[in-house]
């Protein structure tokens, strides 16, 4: 059972335009919501992360969306530039549970320049 | 500072070898974790570890996976016997564990080929 769903798969902007990347979960246990981004031959990496106590994010272009009520948060990319093209993740963890994080299925965002 | 080190970084075998996969967690990391990404099923946990004790193995595909972490600083993942439909990209990651949220750290992976 997919707990956290993403989308979507993919998608093309234009350099300068805004990636938006929406994520849905079900488990109302889940505590922190990070965000992964991952290159061609590299393991993911931490790009920005949001608390459910938090509507908002921001951290340079990239913003978290968060609607705890829907149970839905959103990645939006800002001024999107060609170096962001790679594949995003949401995920979802619970700390009570070892910090486990379960992932979405990723979003392959290619920006063209 | 080092980051999460896997090796081998590419791996090609032939289906029924014994394949086995290591990692060095970030130092001072008590939390490991082992990932398995296709395709088809993206990124999956396999089995993780606090404090060198295996925590969560619900994971693991089947009994021919096995994961070890014998010290703080090496993990191992073997496969035995490998099987063409374990050729995937096998992540370890580590995190600190304990007070608020932990980010995990994830090494650049090793690529698994089973002919």
């Amino acid at each position: 059972q997919q707990q956290v769903k993403q989308s979507p798969q993919s998608l093309i902007v234009q350099k300068g335009g805004i990636s938006i990347i929406n994520c849905a979960y079900e488990n109302t246990a889940f505590d922190y919501f990070p965000w992964y981004q991952q290159f061609p031959g590299k393991g993911p990496a931490l790009l920005i992360a949001i608390r459910p106590d938090v509507s908002e994010k921001k951290e340079g272009r990239f913003t978290i969306s968060f609607n705890k009520s829907a149970k839905q948060f959103s990645l939006h990319i800002m001024d999107s530039q060609p170096g962001d093209s790679a594949t995003y993740f949401c995920a979802a963890q619970i700390k009570a549970a070892g910090n486990k994080l379960t992932f979405g299925g990723g979003t392959r965002v290619l920006v063209k320049p | 500072d080092a980051g999460v080190i896997q090796s081998p970084r590419h791996e090609v075998t032939e289906m029924g070898q014994e394949v086995t996969l290591r990692c060095k967690p970030i130092s001072g990391h008590n939390s490991l974790f082992w990932y398995r990404q296709t395709m088809m099923r993206g990124l999956e946990l396999l089995i993780y570890f606090n404090n060198n004790v295996p925590i969560d193995d619900s994971g693991m595909p089947e009994d021919r996976f096995s994961a070890k972490m014998p010290n703080a600083s090496f993990s191992t993942l073997k496969i035995q016997p490998s099987e063409p439909r374990d050729s995937a990209v096998y992540f370890c990651a580590s995190s600190l564990s304990g007070g608020r949220n932990q980010p995990q750290h994830f090494g650049d992976g090793t690529r698994l080929s089973i002919l």
